[in-house]
Order: C-alpha cells, then sequence, then structure tokens
C-alpha cells in the first residue's frame, strides 16, 4: 500500500543550528511533494511544494526541500533554526498512485533549545 | 483570499448522535477531503471527494459516510458517534493533478463525544 513516512517522531535542535527532517514515500511515478507546518493551536501552512523541475524547491521562512527520486526521498532542511521554528511538520504527497487522494505522513515535532 | 469554511470550531455530542460535520469552499476545487488529526498519527484520511456524488474511502472510513451534493460542500456525517471518534477534523480542498495541486484547508473541528 502506499505510505508517507516520516521516521523522526520527536526532534530537538539548538537555535541556531542546521535542521534536516526526512520524509519517504512509496511511489512509482513522480509525485506531488509538500511540506506543511502546524504551530501549536494553528491550522496548516504550507512551507513549500515541488511539481516538477528543479529538484530542490525553497519556500517559506528559509525552509528549502530536495527530492531524490533514487531515494523516494523529499527531506526538509533549514541552515539556521529559530526559536519559532518549533513546530509540527507535516510530509504529504499526491499522484496517480494513490488515486490522485493526498497522503500524509505521521509528523516530527520539532523543539528548539534556547 | 481563498478560503475553506467548516461550520464548527468546536463540538460535543453524546454518543449515539448522529453529527454533522459541513465544509465548504470559495475556489471551485474539484478534491475535496476530511482527515482526522490524533497525537503521533498525523493526518489520516477519512474520505475524498473529487467530483459532485463521487467519493473514494480513505483509510479510516469505518464510522463515517459523506456526502457532496454541490460542488463547494462537503459533509462528513457520523452515524452514530461514539467517544473514540474524539477527534480534531479537518477538510482541505484542491485542484486534482497536473499544476497545481496544493490543498487548503480549514481551521478545523475538534469535536467531543461524551
Amino acid at each position: 500500500a502506499q505510505s508517507v513516512t516520516q521516521p523522526d517522531i520527536h526532534i530537538t535542535v539548538s537555535e541556531g543550528a542546521s535542521l534536516e527532517l526526512r520524509c519517504n514515500y512509496s511511489y512509482g511515478a513522480t509525485p506531488y511533494l509538500f511540506w506543511y507546518v502546524q504551530s501549536p493551536g494553528q491550522g496548516l501552512q504550507l512551507l513549500l511544494k515541488y511539481f516538477s523541475g528543479d529538484t530542490l524547491v525553497q519556500g517559506i521562512k528559509g525552509f528549502e526541500a530536495e527530492f531524490k527520486r533514487s531515494q523516494s526521498s523529499f527531506n526538509l532542511r533549514k541552515p539556521s533554526v529559530h526559536w519559532s521554528d518549533a513546530a509540527e511538520y507535516f510530509c504529504a504527497v499526491v499522484g496517480m498512485e494513490y488515486g490522485n487522494k493526498l497522503v500524509f505522513g505521521a509528523g516530527t515535532i520539532l523543539r528548539v533549545k534556547s | 483570499d481563498v478560503k475553506v469554511t467548516q461550520s464548527s470550531r468546536y463540538l460535543v455530542k453524546r454518543t449515539g448522535e448522529k453529527v454533522f460535520l459541513e465544509c465548504v469552499q470559495d475556489m471551485d476545487h474539484e478534491n475535496m477531503f476530511w482527515y482526522r488529526q490524533d497525537p503521533g498519527l498525523g493526518l489520516r484520511l477519512i474520505y475524498f471527494s473529487y467530483d459532485v456524488k463521487m467519493k473514494e474511502k480513505g483509510d479510516i472510513p469505518e464510522g463515517y459516510s459523506v456526502s457532496r451534493e454541490k460542488k463547494e460542500r462537503f459533509s462528513l456525517i457520523l452515524e452514530s458517534a461514539s467517544t473514540n471518534q474524539t477527534s480534531m477534523y479537518l477538510c482541505a480542498s484542491s485542484l486534482p493533478p497536473p499544476g497545481n495541486t496544493e490543498a487548503f484547508f480549514g481551521q478545523g473541528t475538534r469535536l467531543t463525544v461524551v
């Protein structure tokens, strides 16, 4: 069955340190890939998306993600984390193999140490 | 400004009641989704609709049904509410692939079944 895997449930980083959140999916053809962020008590906000073209995509708040077809991955990165980045991050996938459904991973909770 | 509106932010219902959650979008999107969000489980797809009167089951459809009589409105129905359906419910809409399949989310309905 199709799936989206975020292997890290929790990640803690120090403020100013770099960040990488992992996302893997089981999929055949090129998917449509997304990263969303949800701050406590808030709705979902789109950070970035990949449909086609350049495999390194830039998003809001200084985030970027790289699509690696050979590894079925779409990892989210940020060079220097700010305390306000503490939130839950969700990877999501759309594609024909999923029947055009939008499928989410279980999320990664990011904690930022000052 | 694009908008997905869920009819209630908070609901408290009794076990066995029939519960209706309403979602309206103003973007003329073909796709609409209902998810439930629980800690540690991410967003799990309950039902997906890709056109008026068309629906597909998601990962956890048991105990739920949906209705889409008009393009802009997608209703989630809990036929007989149970305590294990206490959760946050999120509605979303999007265009189908190809192209920009970014999903837009409502603010969520926190349902408590007592």
